[in-house]
């Protein structure tokens, strides 16, 4: 089967970084997703890993290490609208996605 | 206008009542999705369908079916609704042509069962 873990909740301030982690077990692997989604809404896409690295999107950047089973999402000059949950999604087979239970970024003045 | 829209977006029923979601995009896209979410969880896959005669089931297709009307057609039908289906549902499309797999999803229906 598949089980991801991320962290419930993370605050910090505006201005500031932060890095949500996500550790993955799966039966198989073809990528790594983050999704923003704002209390009510749709989650939206953010970004894709594939291979190990970063990838760098405007503020937002993410990592994936397959080795490690590991990846995070990094959020630079953090702005007050970013307050949202964040989850990341695994990709084992070329049929569907899991999700995690994903993280509560709350942003302070 | 919307690419994925849901119809209704929230509805309140009783127990035992049969009730239909429906989801429609014009994205043009052959993959489609539905998800519930519930509080303090991620999104957990119903159904997912890749064509007009593709269906599947995911990891929570008890008491739920679909149908793929259309390409562009989707529903989730709950045939007895029970109150532990009470939560946030999700329609959501994607394209396997794209490199980065992106599922668009629509705004949702929130679904009270009492």
């Amino acid at each position: 089967g598949q089980s991801l873990e991320q962290p419930s909740e993370v605050t910090a301030v505006e201005g500031a970084i932060v890095q949500i982690n996500c550790t993955y077990q799966t039966s198989g692997f073809y990528g790594l997703s983050w999704y923003q989604q704002h209390d009510g809404g749709a989650p939206t896409f953010l970004s894709y890993n594939a291979l190990d690295g970063l990838e760098e999107t405007g503020r937002f950047s993410s990592f994936l290490s397959r080795s490690d089973s590991y990846g995070y999402l990094l959020l630079q000059e953090l702005q007050m609208k970013d307050s949202a949950s964040y989850f990341c999604a695994v990709y084992p087979n070329f049929n569907k996605f899991y999700f995690g239970s994903g993280t509560k970024l709350n942003v302070k003045p | 206008d919307a690419d994925v829209t849901q119809t209704p977006r929230n509805r309140i029923t009783k127990t035992g009542k049969r009730i239909m979601l429906e989801c429609s995009q014009t994205k043009g896209h052959d993959r489609m999705y539905w998800y519930r979410q519930d509080p303090g969880l991620g999104l957990r896959l119903i159904y997912y369908s890749f064509d007009v005669k593709d269906i599947n089931k995911g990891e929570i297709s008890d008491g739920y079916s679909v149908s793929r009307q259309a390409q562009a057609k989707f529903s989730l039908s709950l045939e007895s609704a029970i109150p532990n289906q009470t939560a946030l549902y999700f329609c959501a499309t994607s394209d396997p042509g794209l490199a980065d797999n992106e599922q668009f999803f629509g705004p949702g229906t929130r679904l009270t069962v009492l």
